[in-house]
């Protein structure tokens, strides 16, 4: 079983839809992240969730909409693409001592 | 704002050559994590080092925390294929819930072989 699972893996979009990236993970961890990953591999961190509640937001335009539904789904809506926004989106979650539990991405592609 | 920066960004060697990235944080870290991400993969955690000092070994990778916990290292010794990827250092900012982990910009290993 896969303990962080994205879907979908690959996401082939026009300008100015909307779309969104689902996040599970199966470890119990009470946190979860999203990380943007542009063509030059930065990893940036945009929001966490810590059981349900937003506890980071970092300045991400609010075309960006994370939902946690439960403290084992992080999905992340986004409004109104733009070319930018094209990039691998992780989901991510904590472990016990502060490790991170990729999934295998997202990858995004604004035309 | 905190930052964790990485050196070099890129490196080449022939397989059997060691490599080394190194990582450096404006502040003090409470620890320091390490990531491989193969080419098309996804970040995966290798060691965190915690201790002023602290070395680590797994097989070929040495890994040292400096004793000041600003700077990091990771060494391989006589590099092989499957050692191909981005090699990414992440300290935290904050405690407590608001855990943000920052990561350095990688260095990208190609190996020759």
């Amino acid at each position: 079983d896969t303990a962080v699972s994205q879907t979908p893996k690959y996401l082939v979009t026009q300008m100015g839809n909307d779309k969104s990236i689902k996040c599970e993970q199966n470890l119990g961890h009470d946190t979860m992240y999203w990380y943007k990953q542009d063509s030059k591999k930065f990893l940036k961190i945009m929001f966490s969730y810590n059981n349900k509640e937003l506890i980071i937001n970092e300045t991400v335009p609010n075309r960006f909409s994370p939902k946690s539904p439960d403290k084992a789904h992080l999905n992340l809506h986004i409004n109104s693409l733009e070319l930018g926004d094209s990039a691998v989106y992780f989901c991510a979650s904590r472990g016990p001592t502060g490790e991170l539990f990729f999934g295998e991405g997202s990858r995004l592609t604004v035309l | 704002g905190q930052q964790v920066m990485q050196i070099p960004q890129y490196q080449h060697v022939q397989e059997g050559e060691d490599f080394t990235t190194y990582c450096n944080s404006s502040t003090t870290l409470s620890n320091i994590q390490w990531y491989k991400q193969r080419p098309g993969g996804h970040p995966v955690f290798l060691i965190q080092l915690v201790k002023s000092g602290e070395v680590k070994k797994q097989k070929r990778l040495t890994f040292q925390f400096g004793e000041a916990k600003k700077n990091s290292s990771l060494h391989i010794t006589a590099t092989q294929t499957t050692d191909v990827g981005t090699y990414f250092c992440a300290g935290p900012i904050s405690g407590g819930s608001n855990y943000k982990l920052t990561f350095g910009k990688g260095t990208l290993l190609t190996v020759n072989p």
